[in-house]
């Protein structure tokens, strides 16, 4: 089992560009989750999926930031335009349902952001 | 608002017990308590869970108090590798609403 895979692993860009993380969630998980990281704010979720829908996305900063899950094996989170306080770890993790409260959350290795 | 209280820091031998404490005050009946770990550069990763009993895995221990409204990660013999933040946390299984809020976490630190 490859585990949940983000890519890229660093991003650095110039504010006001357009960037777009990429997850694959473990196969077979039904659930997908977006969280961001900061010194100041901790793990913050995001968005999550259930079902490739999203169920939950009211952790969403603000319009510039876009989720979307096309396929099972596969999702998307959108920063347009980028600003310097978008900069952070952003972590991709997956379960076997929305219930996880009796399952078991696998985080990807996250994907460094740096707008500049 | 952050369901669980964690001390900032602790600190720990190599090859010693460790147990990190949580209070959870104001826990339902319903909630599963979750542990996570965060090692440096690395995603959260799950440690154990449990709703009532306590709980044991490869990884470490799990003691539940009677009343429920605290709980401890056992580390039996803790290595420089366990050096991590620690995340204890609430899930309903009823509320789908309910947030997962990691909170700060417990900074372990192991001295070698």
């Amino acid at each position: 089992d490859a585990g949940v895979i983000q890519s890229p692993r660093h991003e650095v860009t110039e504010m006001g560009q357009e960037v777009t993380l990429r997850c694959k969630p473990i196969s077979g998980h039904n659930s997908l989750f977006w969280y961001r990281q900061t010194m100041m704010r901790g793990l913050e979720l995001l968005i999550y999926f259930n079902n490739n829908v999203p169920i939950d996305d009211s952790g969403m900063p603000e319009d510039r930031f876009s989720a979307k899950m096309p396929n099972a094996s596969f999702s998307t989170l959108k920063i347009q335009p980028s600003e310097p306080r978008d900069s952070a770890v952003y972590f991709c993790a997956s379960s076997r349902t929305e219930f996880w409260a009796n399952e078991k959350l696998f985080f990807g290795s996250g994907t460094q952001l740096s707008v500049l | 608002d952050a369901k669980t209280t964690q001390p900032n820091s602790m600190e720990s031998n190599e090859e010693e017990p460790v147990h990190l404490p949580c209070n959870h005050s104001t826990i339902s009946g319903t909630d599963y308590i979750h542990w996570y770990r965060q090692l440096p550069s690395q995603g959260p990763e799950y440690v154990i869970h449990g709703l009532t009993s306590n709980v044991n895995n490869r990884m470490a221990s799990l003691a539940i108090a009677e009343d429920r409204k605290s709980s401890t990660l056992i580390l039996h013999r803790a290595t420089l590798r366990d050096a991590a933040v620690y995340y204890c946390i609430l899930r309903d299984p009823l509320n789908r609403d309910d947030k997962i809020i990691f909170g700060k976490g417990t900074r372990l630190h192991i001295l070698p």
